[in-house]
């Protein structure tokens, strides 16, 4: 079975400028979180989707968005990027709405912003 | 507010030896702790998983342990390899949205 998919796993953006990071959870998973890992730190958490609502809400900027779509699916939307944002963008995603389920993480997409 | 600490950052062993990750957290309302491997420019892959009602979990040469009123965990590495070199990352589920809260990792190195 597929684990975690990403996609793009590579992009470059400048300043100002809008990017949207895909996730494919785990057959079956119906919850989708999203981190972001800056180089050297451990993941921050951004968002939790269960069931296409939002289970959770990390501290970032209202620039930073998020959905699920019915097929679980999810997008991070990130609007006015700004060099702070350069990040591992990783999506996780867990069998149900329980908060004590494992987390199986995606290899990550990697935005750049000049 | 969780926070999560690992020490060493960094550690450099010689092939076959036996060794121990810390990670500790200020919280003990936690409902688990995870551990990950995370090799250069990849993703998480999952190691083990502690509920908060377990003290230990067992896969191959690895074993974490879990003691809450401490606000500890141990990974332990048995008979280490070179392929065992990656940055080792423990996170505490908090709250009560599945947010996992990480700590900084420690890197591992194992000499041949």
């Amino acid at each position: 079975d597929a684990g975690v998919t990403q996609s793009p796993t590579h992009l470059i953006k400048t300043r100002g400028q809008h990017v949207t990071l895909r996730c494919s959870p785990i057959s079956g998973h119906k919850s989708v979180s999203w981190y972001q890992q800056v180089l050297g730190q451990g993941p921050q958490f951004i968002f939790q989707y269960y069931e296409k609502e939002e289970r959770g809400r990390g501290n970032f900027p209202d620039r930073f968005s998020a959905r699920q779509f019915p097929n679980y699916s999810s997008e991070l939307n990130v609007n006015a990027l700004l060099l702070g944002d350069s990040a591992l963008y990783l999506c996780a995603s867990s069998l149900g709405g329980s908060y004590t389920g494992e987390l199986f993480f995606g290899e990550g997409s990697r935005l750049t912003v000049l | 507010k969780q926070e999560v600490t690992q020490i060493p950052a960094a550690l450099s062993v010689p092939e076959g030896e036996n060794l121990v990750l810390n990670c500790s957290f200020t919280d003990s309302a936690i409902y688990n702790l995870q551990w990950f491997r995370q090799d250069p420019g990849k993703g998480l892959t999952s190691l083990l998983l502690i509920q908060s009602s377990q003290r230990e979990q067992t896969s191959g040469r690895l074993n974490a342990s879990l003691d809450k009123s401490s606000g500890r965990s141990t990974l332990y590495i048995a008979a280490s390899q070179p392929g065992d070199s990656a940055t080792y990352l423990c996170a505490a589920g908090s709250g009560n949205t599945g947010k996992l809260i990480f700590g900084q990792g420690t890197t591992l190195q194992v000499k041949p």
